[in-house]
């Protein structure tokens, strides 16, 4: 059972085009939504990350909407550009602090950036 | 540099092998976790520790068996290694009571 489904599996922009990556969750305990970027040999690293009590998050060219009522996230990658093509991972979680925080992730979607 | 980082980077090995994978973190976390990788790219959660106590074990072959010296130290030890077990498993780290979690480079392994 997939909790976090990601969509699409890939993504081809023009530079200076938007990206728009898709997630829906299950689990309604979920707290926590970050947005995780992967290079070719190299580990997810943190991109932005959102909480259900916000609905838009932006930090620079990035932005997270949430809608908590439909389960729902989805990063825009605003003025794409070559640099930009990675791999995207959503992920959700439930922070407990004695548990620490387990992700639950996407399926990743895979961006081209042309030039 | 403060960072997450795994030992060995690539190791191939055959059938029916026993290797292990080392995980150093020295930004001071107090958990740690294990995650495969696998050839489609998907990203599952094995385990986490935190101050060196097991507190998520999800549904793993107990041929994988992690060990954590000490809060900065994850290691992962797999016995009788199988063909299935080819993936690239990443070490990551954070804070108890922050969301923030970082990962290491990987640690491609595969089974011949």
């Amino acid at each position: 059972q997939q909790q976090v489904k990601q969509s699409p599996q890939s993504l081809i922009v023009q530079k200076g085009g938007i990206s728009i990556i898709n997630c829906a969750y299950e689990n309604t305990a979920f707290d926590y939504f970050p947005w995780y970027q992967q290079f070719p040999g190299k580990g997810p690293a943190l991109l932005i990350a959102i909480r259900p009590d916000v609905s838009e998050k932006k930090e620079g060219r990035f932005t997270i909407s949430f809608n908590k009522s439909a389960k729902q996230f989805s990063l825009h990658i605003m003025d794409s550009q070559p640099g930009d093509s990675a791999t995207y991972f959503c992920a959700a979680s439930r922070v407990i602090k004695a548990a620490g925080n387990k992700l639950t992730f996407g399926g990743g979607t895979r961006v081209l950036v042309k030039p | 540099d403060t960072a997450v980082s795994q030992t060995p980077k690539y190791l191939v090995t055959q059938m029916g092998n026993d290797k292990s994978i080392k995980c150093e973190q020295n930004l001071g976390h107090d958990t740690m976790y294990w995650y495969k990788q696998d050839s489609k790219k998907f990203l599952k959660i094995m385990f986490s520790y935190n101050n060196k106590e097991l507190i998520i074990n999800e549904t793993v072959p107990n041929r994988f068996s992690p060990k954590s010296p000490d809060k900065a130290h994850l290691n992962l030890h797999i016995n009788s290694l199988e063909l299935g077990d080819s993936a690239v498993y990443f070490c990551a780290s954070s804070q108890q009571g922050r969301t923030e979690a970082f990962f290491g480079q990987g640690t491609r392994l595969t089974v011949v």
